[in-house]
C-alpha cells in the first residue's frame, strides 16, 4: 500500500530563514511520481514539482530545491530566504503508475508560517 | 487560459439531503478526478474520470458518484447527505492519463452539512 508520511506539523520561521519541509513515503511499485503542492489559504491547490521514480536528480527553482533520495525514500522541499508568501499548508503527494498515475495518496501536510 | 471551475465555491446542506458538485476542466483536459479534504483525513482520493468512463475509484461508500460528460465536465452527487461529508471538494483536470505534468486543481466546493 501506499503511504506519505510528513512529520512536521507546522512549522514556524521568521522572514529570509531557510526552511526544509520533510516527506517520507512507501510504495511498492518500481515506478511512481512524487509532487509537492502548495495550498494558500484560497484553498486551491499550487503544483510545484514532479519528480519520477527514475530521476533522482535534485532540482532548484528559484528559492526553491528538492532532494529525492530513493534510498531513504524521503524527498524534502527546501525554501531558501524564505518570504511571508510562502506561509502556507505544503503537501507532499505520491502515485503509482499501476494507477496510471492519477490516484494521489496525499501526506498530512505541513503548515507553514513565514513571520515579518 | 482558464483554468478548473468549480462551482458552486460554497454550499450549506441539510442532513439526509443530497448534493451535486461541478466542475469545469481546463480546455483540453480529458482526465478529472475529485478529492475530499477534511481536517481529519486530510485529503482523499474520490474517484477519476477519463473520456466519460470511471478508470479509478478511491475508498469511499456508494453514496458518493460521478460522472463525465462528453465535453469532459464532471459532475460528483453525493446522497442522504452525512455531518461527515462536510468537506472541501477538490477537482483536478489534466490532459492525458499518465500526464501528471498537466494536473491542475481548482479551487474547490466547500460543503457544509448541518
Amino acid at each position: 500500500a501506499q503511504k506519505v508520511t510528513q512529520a512536521q506539523t507546522e512549522i514556524s520561521v521568521v522572514e529570509k530563514e531557510d526552511v526544509t519541509l520533510d516527506c517520507v513515503y512507501e510504495t511498492r511499485d518500481t515506478t511512481y511520481y512524487l509532487f509537492w503542492y502548495k495550498q494558500p489559504p484560497s484553498g486551491e491547490l499550487v503544483f510545484l514539482i514532479r519528480r519520477n521514480s527514475f530521476d533522482e536528480q535534485n532540482e532548484i527553482s528559484g528559492r526553491y530545491s528538492w532532494n529525492f533520495q530513493k534510498s531513504t525514500s524521503s524527498f524534502n522541499f527546501t525554501i531558501t530566504a524564505s518570504q511571508v508568501v510562502d506561509s502556507a499548508v505544503y503537501f507532499c503527494a505520491l502515485s503509482e503508475a499501476s494507477n496510471y498515475g492519477q490516484n494521489f495518496v496525499f501526506g498530512p501536510g505541513t503548515r507553514l508560517s513565514v513571520l515579518p | 487560459k482558464a483554468g478548473v471551475t468549480q462551482t458552486p465555491r460554497y454550499l450549506i446542506k441539510t442532513r439526509g439531503q443530497q448534493v451535486t458538485l461541478s466542475c469545469s476542466p481546463i480546455s483540453g483536459h480529458r482526465s478529472v478526478s475529485w478529492y475530499q479534504q477534511t481536517p481529519g483525513q486530510g485529503l482523499q482520493f474520490l474517484f477519476e474520470y477519463f473520456s466519460e468512463t470511471q478508470r479509478n475509484k478511491g475508498n469511499f461508500p456508494g453514496r458518493f458518484s460521478g460522472r463525465q460528460f462528453s465535453n469532459s465536465r464532471s459532475e460528483m452527487n453525493v446522497s442522504t447527505l452525512e455531518l461527515g461529508d462536510s468537506a472541501l471538494y477538490l477537482c483536478a483536470s489534466s490532459p492525458h492519463r499518465t500526464d501528471n505534468y498537466g494536473y491542475t486543481f481548482g479551487s474547490g466546493t466547500r460543503l457544509t452539512v448541518v
